[in-house]
């Protein structure tokens, strides 16, 4: 079974500019979730999709933040534009509709604003 | 909201020796409780995890113990061997599917 798919794995971007990362779910794996881990710490969730609907974005800094999941498979993450303290890993994971508490993550994208 | 501590934030043992990691959280309504292992560069992967209405459970070399009054669990790691070394976090669930991590803890096995 593939696991959760993620691109690009790294991205270098200068502060201004914009970004997106691209999330591919386990196949079945109708809950789907951004997060984000700074350097030495854990992971924290910024949305939480059930299907195409996201039921959880209290953490998502919607002033330059915003994703999607149109057809409730892939998602998209967007920032526009990065700042310095961006940088971070972004971190996708997916979960079974009937165990959602197991979740699967991705390798995560290693994103660096300069 | 819920607010998790783990402790150590950095943990070197003989390789052999056993590993305990500690994590506290806040809020009581919180009811699982998973470890996750992430080698450098690499996913965060389950290795254990554990339910409120249990107070402990093993595979193989690692136990996960659960003390819901003290709201705090442990991870045990015995026999130890140079392979797990990684950075350690916990995590608590207290709503919907949501997780709450802790800052994680560098484990190195020296051999």
């Amino acid at each position: 079974e593939a696991g959760v798919v993620q691109s690009p794995r790294y991205k270098i971007i200068e502060k201004k500019q914009p970004v997106a990362f691209w999330c591919n779910p386990i196949s079945g794996h109708n809950t789907l979730y951004w997060y984000r881990q700074n350097l030495g710490q854990g992971p924290e969730l910024l949305i939480r999709y059930e299907n195409e609907e996201a039921v959880d974005d209290s953490q998502l800094p919607k002033d330059r933040f915003s994703a999607e999941r149109l057809k409730g498979v892939d998602s998209t993450l967007k920032i526009q534009p990065a700042e310095l303290g961006d940088s971070a890993v972004y971190l996708c994971a997916s979960s079974l509709p009937e165990n959602q508490e197991t979740q699967y993550f991705g390798p995560g994208t290693r994103l660096l604003v300069l | 909201g819920e607010n998790v501590e783990q402790h150590p934030s950095t943990l070197s043992v003989q390789e052999g020796d056993s590993a305990v990691i500690k994590c506290t959280y806040s809020d009581s309504a919180s009811n699982y409780f998973p470890w996750y292992k992430q080698e450098l560069g690499k996913r965060p992967q389950l290795i254990i995890d554990i339910r409120s209405n249990v107070g402990e459970k093993k595979d193989q070399r690692i136990a996960v113990t659960l003390n819901k009054t003290a709201k705090h669990f442990s991870l045990h790691i015995t026999e130890t061997q140079p392979e797990d070394s990684a950075v350690y976090f916990c995590a608590t669930r207290p709503y919907g599917n949501k997780l709450v991590f802790g800052a994680g803890t560098i484990l190195r096995v020296k051999s």
